[in-house]
């Protein structure tokens, strides 16, 4: 069974500061997608990282992609209240299963 | 607006009962998923169904059943319901069964509650 660990599991910052999460596991995916949701609402996907040691950006939000293909991180430069959320990763297997991390949820304060 | 339709967006209904919750994909998505969410359990994948066939299978109780339909669209039904079934619901869609890179897209959920 493949599993996904998500690190920290809760997460309080003032706005303006900087934050990593992390997402973690033993298996090899072939992508990886973080997904934001908001209370009430189904999961955005926010991006989708193919390749081993991939980086994107949007905006103030930078997304890793492990080099093993395992791992990914998520920075977020200078957080607004706008980000607040529930962070979730989700790893795409070769048969092309969607495996969910338990998320990170982030709140930021004004 | 991720174009995944759900309804109903709020059910309430007592312990015993049968609920069906209703998805249609977005337009030209072949692929339909059935997701649970509750607080404890996180997203919890149920089933996968593509072009009306089921494709793999994840924590879906017994008492839960699915299927697509010709037109695409899908329906969770949940049987002889438990305190425990209260939960959110997704049903998500993607375009491809395979491919590096699919992306599924989400509904806005089912939120129900068991009494």
């Amino acid at each position: 069974t493949q599993l996904l660990e998500q690190s920290p599991q809760f997460l309080s910052i003032q706005e303006g500061e900087n934050l990593t999460v992390y997402c973690n596991s033993s298996s090899v995916f072939s992508s990886l997608q973080w997904y934001r949701q908001e209370p009430g609402e189904g999961p955005v996907l926010l991006v989708t990282v193919v390749t081993g040691g991939e980086v994107k950006k949007l905006k103030r939000l930078t997304f890793q992609f492990g080099d093993a293909r395992k791992d990914s991180s998520l920075h977020i430069t200078a957080a607004q209240p706008g980000d607040t959320g529930l962070y979730l990763c989700a790893g795409v297997n070769y048969g092309q299963n969607f495996v969910f991390g338990p998320g990170t949820r982030l709140s930021v304060l004004p | 607006d991720s174009g995944v339709t759900q309804t109903p967006k709020h059910l309430i209904t007592a312990t015993g009962q049968r609920v069906t919750l209703r998805c249609s994909p977005r337009s030209g998505d072949l692929s339909v998923y059935w997701y649970q969410q509750s607080l404890d359990q996180g997203l919890q994948f149920l089933i996968q169904y593509y072009n009306g066939e089921e494709r793999a299978k994840g924590n879906i109780l017994e008492r839960f059943s699915a299927q697509q339909f010709p037109d695409l669209h899908s329906e969770l039904n949940l049987s002889s319901l438990e305190l425990g079934d209260s939960a959110l619901y997704f049903c998500a869609s993607s375009v491809e069964l395979r491919g590096s890179g699919n992306t599924i897209y989400f509904g806005e959920g089912s939120w129900l509650t068991v009494v």
